[in-house]
Order: structure tokens, then sequence, then C-alpha cells
């Protein structure tokens, strides 16, 4: 079964709000990372948190784990046009092997 | 983290023909692996490509249609063969292993259109 099902599946705020995105996954995990994709470019990484940890910041970027949901949410403060992209929560598919499995991702359109 | 580049960056391809792709790093990688992306899609893992040996597909791929190389540790190749306009995709490659072996790098992708 996939795992990372995201939610919202589309998002559209204006500049300077803040942008909550959700992802759900199936299974337990090592760790859980968080992607940006530019109108169908490569992904670029954003923030890698483990199961042992709770919350990740970085700049702008706040990334939660909740284990016990199966559950972690990416917010995006003060948001920039810039910002405009999809996002994409993946999950270790088993341990060991590096592999990951991605979530559906979240369309975000900040306005200007 | 790896610089990777992949080429080319975009085909247009006819029907019933293959098209190679290649991945390089700037530095030696534990892991590689192919991902195809739908258009409109989300990520799907193709296979893993082991260096050396057999690449390892997941289910739904299959050797004879997405052959893949890896000579050694810093370059990889995956072929999409026989190719159809349900192949039409971004193909990217990743790696792991560098510096973290947990976190996982992208090329920028190769966007293929095939008619």
């Amino acid at each position: 079964s996939q795992q990372g099902e995201e939610d919202p599946q589309a998002l559209s705020i204006q500049e300077g709000e803040n942008a909550t995105m959700n992802c759900s996954y199936k299974t337990s995990i090592n760790n859980l990372q968080w992607y940006r994709q530019n109108s169908g470019r490569g992904l670029v990484h954003l923030i890698l948190i483990r199961s042992n940890e709770r919350e990740k910041h970085s700049g702008r970027l706040r990334v939660t784990l909740d284990t016990s949901k199966k559950s972690s949410s990416l917010l995006i403060t003060a948001s920039r046009a810039a910002d405009t992209a999809s996002y994409f929560c993946a999950t270790d598919a088993a341990s060991g092997t590096y592999k990951y499995i991605f979530g559906t991702g979240t369309r975000l359109k900040v306005l200007a | 983290s790896a610089v990777i580049s992949q080429k080319p960056s975009r085909d247009i391809c006819q029907r019933g023909t293959s098209l190679t792709i290649q991945c390089q790093v700037d530095s030696q990688v534990t892991m590689m692996f192919w991902y195809r992306q739908q258009p409109g899609q989300s990520l799907t893992l193709i296979a893993t490509a082991n260096q050396g040996s057999e690449a390892t597909y997941e289910s739904g791929f299959v050797i004879d249609k997405f052959p893949i190389s890896r000579p050694n540790l810093t370059f990889s190749t995956l072929t999409v063969s026989n190719m159809s306009p349900e192949d039409s995709s971004i193909y990217l490659c990743s790696v792991a292993g560098v510096p973290s072996t947990d976190t996982q790098y992208f090329g920028p992708g190769t966007r293929l259109t095939v008619l």
C-alpha cells in the first residue's frame, strides 16, 4: 500500500500567509523527508526528520512528526511567491534499503 | 550534498524506439535509484541500480522494458525500451549515501515525450 497521503491536494494562499501541508503514512518508519518540486523539475530536499524527533526547523520551514498518529506536517511561514511549487513527503520503505515511497503531493500556489 | 546531472534534459521520441538516460554524480555514492513521474502524479520507484550487478526492480517494472546499468559508484543509465505514449513521463535519478545515508538527493530529471 502506498505510504504518504498528503492533504490538501492543492492550496492557494496570499503572500505573507502561512501554509500548512499534512502527510499521513501507514506503516512504521525510520525517517520522513520533505521535498519541493518546481514546475516538473528535479526535487529539492528540504528536511529529513527521524522517528525519534518531534520537530525540526530550517529557516521558514517547520516540520513536525507524530509517530503515534503516523502523520507529519510541513509549515511554511511568511510565504513568498517563490514558494509556489509542489511539496512531497517521502517515507522510508524498509529499514536499511534507503528506498523511499513518495506521497501524492500538495500543489501550493502563493499569490503575490 | 552531491551534484547530480542527467542527460538528456528532455527528448521527444517516436513510438517503438528506445532512449537511454544517463545519470552522473560528482562523488561516489552508496545507492542510486530511478523514479518515474507521470504527468500530474507523484514519483514511483522503478528500481535500485546496483553497482556491478543486476538492478532490483519494483513491482510492475521489468528489466526488458527498463534495463539499467551501473558500472561504477558515480554513474548509471536507464533505458526506456520500445516506447509507447504511456511512457511519457519525467524520469529522475536519485542518490543516497552522500553525506548521510538517509537523505536522498535528486537529479534535475529527464522529460520524455513519446509520440
